[in-house]
Protein backbone atom coordinates (compact mmCIF):
# COMPACT_ATOMS: atom_id res chain seq x y z
CA UNK A 1 0.00 0.00 0.00
CA UNK A 2 1.37 3.33 -0.92
CA UNK A 3 -0.18 5.68 1.50
CA UNK A 4 1.41 9.01 2.28
CA UNK A 5 5.06 9.54 3.33
CA UNK A 6 7.00 11.52 5.20
CA UNK A 7 10.50 12.03 5.26
CA UNK A 8 12.57 12.15 8.32
CA UNK A 9 10.38 11.47 10.81
CA UNK A 10 12.68 13.13 13.51
CA UNK A 11 14.81 15.80 13.00
CA UNK A 12 16.35 17.51 15.69
CA UNK A 13 18.48 20.90 14.74
CA UNK A 14 19.96 23.68 16.44
CA UNK A 15 18.21 27.52 16.59
CA UNK A 16 19.06 29.30 13.64
CA UNK A 17 19.38 26.19 11.21
CA UNK A 18 17.36 25.85 8.43
CA UNK A 19 15.36 22.28 7.66
CA UNK A 20 13.51 20.62 4.57
CA UNK A 21 10.66 18.18 4.99
CA UNK A 22 9.17 15.87 2.51
CA UNK A 23 5.87 14.69 1.31
CA UNK A 24 5.14 11.71 -0.93
CA UNK A 25 1.66 11.75 -1.01
CA UNK A 26 -0.43 9.17 -2.56
CA UNK A 27 0.17 8.60 -6.30
CA UNK A 28 -2.73 10.72 -8.41
CA UNK A 29 -3.83 12.46 -5.42
CA UNK A 30 -3.98 15.91 -6.92
CA UNK A 31 -4.24 17.63 -3.30
CA UNK A 32 -1.79 17.98 -0.65
CA UNK A 33 -1.73 19.83 2.83
CA UNK A 34 0.15 20.74 5.25
CA UNK A 35 -0.30 20.80 8.99
CA UNK A 36 1.60 21.65 12.11
CA UNK A 37 0.74 19.89 15.40
CA UNK A 38 2.23 20.92 18.84
CA UNK A 39 1.28 18.66 22.23
CA UNK A 40 -1.84 18.89 23.16
CA UNK A 41 -3.73 20.30 20.26
CA UNK A 42 -5.10 18.99 16.64
CA UNK A 43 -3.43 19.40 13.70
CA UNK A 44 -3.30 23.28 12.37
CA UNK A 45 -3.49 24.10 8.97
CA UNK A 46 -0.73 25.51 7.06
CA UNK A 47 -1.14 25.31 3.42
CA UNK A 48 -2.12 23.36 0.72
CA UNK A 49 -1.50 22.92 -3.65
CA UNK A 50 -4.06 21.76 -6.55
CA UNK A 51 -1.53 19.98 -8.43
CA UNK A 52 1.70 22.38 -8.66
CA UNK A 53 -0.69 25.13 -7.41
CA UNK A 54 -0.37 26.92 -3.79
CA UNK A 55 -4.04 28.16 -3.18
CA UNK A 56 -4.63 29.03 0.49
CA UNK A 57 -1.53 29.83 2.69
CA UNK A 58 -2.43 29.85 6.82
CA UNK A 59 -1.38 33.25 8.64
CA UNK A 60 0.41 31.00 10.75
CA UNK A 61 2.69 30.58 7.87
CA UNK A 62 5.49 32.84 8.67
CA UNK A 63 7.80 34.04 5.95
CA UNK A 64 10.20 31.64 7.41
CA UNK A 65 8.08 28.79 5.87
CA UNK A 66 8.14 27.97 2.21
CA UNK A 67 6.33 25.11 0.90
CA UNK A 68 6.71 23.63 -2.86
CA UNK A 69 4.95 21.26 -5.04
CA UNK A 70 7.05 21.69 -8.06
CA UNK A 71 5.88 18.79 -9.99
CA UNK A 72 2.60 18.40 -8.40
CA UNK A 73 3.54 15.32 -7.09
CA UNK A 74 5.80 15.51 -3.63
CA UNK A 75 5.96 18.36 -1.92
CA UNK A 76 8.68 20.13 0.32
CA UNK A 77 8.56 22.25 3.43
CA UNK A 78 11.25 24.31 4.57
CA UNK A 79 11.65 26.60 7.55
CA UNK A 80 14.35 28.78 7.53
CA UNK A 81 16.61 30.15 10.75
CA UNK A 82 14.51 27.84 12.58
CA UNK A 83 13.23 28.54 16.59
CA UNK A 84 12.28 26.75 19.37
CA UNK A 85 8.81 27.61 18.78
CA UNK A 86 8.92 25.40 15.66
CA UNK A 87 9.46 22.47 17.47
CA UNK A 88 6.37 20.20 16.40
CA UNK A 89 4.75 17.45 14.59
CA UNK A 90 4.83 18.15 10.48
CA UNK A 91 1.82 16.25 8.81
CA UNK A 92 1.16 16.11 5.21
CA UNK A 93 -2.24 15.09 3.62
CA UNK A 94 -3.20 14.36 0.35
CA UNK A 95 -6.93 13.78 -1.20
CA UNK A 96 -8.00 13.32 -4.65
CA UNK A 97 -10.63 16.13 -5.34
CA UNK A 98 -13.54 15.26 -8.32
CA UNK A 99 -15.92 18.37 -8.76
CA UNK A 100 -17.50 18.82 -5.53
CA UNK A 101 -17.58 15.37 -4.45
CA UNK A 102 -17.35 15.43 -0.54
CA UNK A 103 -13.41 14.25 -0.30
CA UNK A 104 -11.19 12.82 2.49
CA UNK A 105 -7.66 13.82 3.55
CA UNK A 106 -5.10 11.03 3.92
CA UNK A 107 -2.56 11.89 6.30
CA UNK A 108 0.74 10.70 6.63
CA UNK A 109 2.83 9.34 9.69
CA UNK A 110 4.45 13.13 10.16
CA UNK A 111 7.94 14.60 11.29
CA UNK A 112 8.76 15.59 14.49
CA UNK A 113 10.91 18.39 14.49
CA UNK A 114 12.78 19.35 17.84
CA UNK A 115 15.12 22.84 17.71
CA UNK A 116 17.76 22.83 20.22
CA UNK B 1 -11.55 28.50 15.38
CA UNK B 2 -13.06 25.02 15.45
CA UNK B 3 -16.57 25.21 14.40
CA UNK B 4 -17.30 21.84 16.68
CA UNK B 5 -16.73 21.19 20.14
CA UNK B 6 -16.72 17.79 21.74
CA UNK B 7 -16.15 16.53 25.27
CA UNK B 8 -12.22 16.49 26.05
CA UNK B 9 -12.20 13.21 27.63
CA UNK B 10 -14.93 9.57 27.36
CA UNK B 11 -14.00 6.23 29.19
CA UNK B 12 -15.75 3.10 27.40
CA UNK B 13 -15.26 -0.65 28.41
CA UNK B 14 -13.48 -3.31 26.60
CA UNK B 15 -16.22 -5.17 24.25
CA UNK B 16 -18.87 -1.61 24.49
CA UNK B 17 -20.46 0.45 21.99
CA UNK B 18 -18.34 4.35 22.67
CA UNK B 19 -20.82 7.02 21.92
CA UNK B 20 -18.79 10.03 20.91
CA UNK B 21 -20.51 13.44 20.59
CA UNK B 22 -20.15 16.46 18.90
CA UNK B 23 -21.73 19.75 18.37
CA UNK B 24 -21.42 21.88 15.09
CA UNK B 25 -24.81 24.24 15.88
CA UNK B 26 -23.13 26.45 13.39
CA UNK B 27 -23.07 23.78 10.60
CA UNK B 28 -24.02 25.49 6.82
CA UNK B 29 -25.61 23.22 4.32
CA UNK B 30 -22.83 22.51 2.23
CA UNK B 31 -20.86 21.68 4.97
CA UNK B 32 -19.88 17.87 5.76
CA UNK B 33 -18.87 16.14 9.14
CA UNK B 34 -16.15 14.22 9.15
CA UNK B 35 -14.34 11.93 12.42
CA UNK B 36 -10.93 11.54 12.07
CA UNK B 37 -8.67 9.55 15.10
CA UNK B 38 -5.27 9.97 16.19
CA UNK B 39 -3.26 7.34 17.78
CA UNK B 40 -0.20 8.63 19.59
CA UNK B 41 2.53 9.48 17.65
CA UNK B 42 1.02 9.04 14.29
CA UNK B 43 -0.52 11.29 12.06
CA UNK B 44 -4.45 11.64 11.84
CA UNK B 45 -7.27 8.14 10.55
CA UNK B 46 -10.09 9.02 8.53
CA UNK B 47 -13.17 7.21 9.80
CA UNK B 48 -16.06 8.24 8.32
CA UNK B 49 -18.39 11.41 7.42
CA UNK B 50 -21.20 12.37 5.81
CA UNK B 51 -24.36 15.21 4.58
CA UNK B 52 -27.37 14.50 6.72
CA UNK B 53 -27.79 10.64 6.55
CA UNK B 54 -26.54 8.24 8.83
CA UNK B 55 -23.44 6.55 7.53
CA UNK B 56 -21.85 3.27 8.28
CA UNK B 57 -18.48 1.39 7.35
CA UNK B 58 -16.20 -0.91 8.75
CA UNK B 59 -15.26 1.21 11.34
CA UNK B 60 -18.19 2.79 13.26
CA UNK B 61 -21.22 4.21 12.64
CA UNK B 62 -22.36 8.13 12.31
CA UNK B 63 -25.59 9.60 13.51
CA UNK B 64 -26.28 12.94 12.14
CA UNK B 65 -29.55 14.62 14.17
CA UNK B 66 -31.95 16.07 11.65
CA UNK B 67 -30.99 19.62 12.27
CA UNK B 68 -27.55 18.84 11.28
CA UNK B 69 -26.71 21.13 14.78
CA UNK B 70 -24.92 17.51 16.12
CA UNK B 71 -23.78 13.94 15.69
CA UNK B 72 -22.53 11.13 17.62
CA UNK B 73 -19.88 9.01 16.29
CA UNK B 74 -20.38 5.22 17.27
CA UNK B 75 -17.96 2.34 16.95
CA UNK B 76 -20.15 -0.54 18.36
CA UNK B 77 -17.77 -2.82 20.11
CA UNK B 78 -14.56 -0.81 21.16
CA UNK B 79 -11.21 -2.86 21.41
CA UNK B 80 -8.12 -1.69 23.34
CA UNK B 81 -6.44 -0.16 20.03
CA UNK B 82 -9.70 2.69 19.70
CA UNK B 83 -8.23 4.33 22.40
CA UNK B 84 -7.19 7.84 20.66
CA UNK B 85 -8.15 11.01 20.11
CA UNK B 86 -10.71 11.37 18.11
CA UNK B 87 -11.62 14.51 16.56
CA UNK B 88 -14.76 15.87 14.66
CA UNK B 89 -14.52 18.72 11.85
CA UNK B 90 -17.10 20.20 9.65
CA UNK B 91 -15.82 20.94 6.09
CA UNK B 92 -17.34 22.01 2.61
CA UNK B 93 -15.30 19.81 0.17
CA UNK B 94 -12.81 18.55 2.59
CA UNK B 95 -10.70 21.40 2.19
CA UNK B 96 -8.79 22.74 5.21
CA UNK B 97 -9.64 20.84 7.88
CA UNK B 98 -9.85 22.74 11.50
CA UNK B 99 -9.41 20.65 14.10
CA UNK B 100 -10.44 21.13 17.84
CA UNK B 101 -8.77 19.34 20.42
CA UNK B 102 -10.81 16.42 19.80
CA UNK B 103 -12.15 13.91 22.41
CA UNK B 104 -9.16 11.64 24.40
CA UNK B 105 -11.18 7.98 24.44
CA UNK B 106 -9.85 5.38 26.81
CA UNK B 107 -11.16 1.95 26.36
CA UNK B 108 -10.40 0.59 29.51
CA UNK B 109 -9.95 -3.54 30.44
Amino acid sequence: DTGVSQDPRHKITKRGQNVTFRCDPISEHNRLYWYRQTLGQGPEFLTYFQNEAQLEKSRLLSDRFSAERPKGSFSTLEIQRTEQGDSAMYLCASSLSISSNPIEQFFGPGTRLTVL
Amino acid sequence: DAKTTQPPSMDCAEGRAANLPCNHSTISGNEYVYWYRQIHSQGPQYIIHGLKNNETNEMASLIITEDRKSSTLILPHATLRDTAVYYCIVSDHGQNFVFGPGTRLSVLP
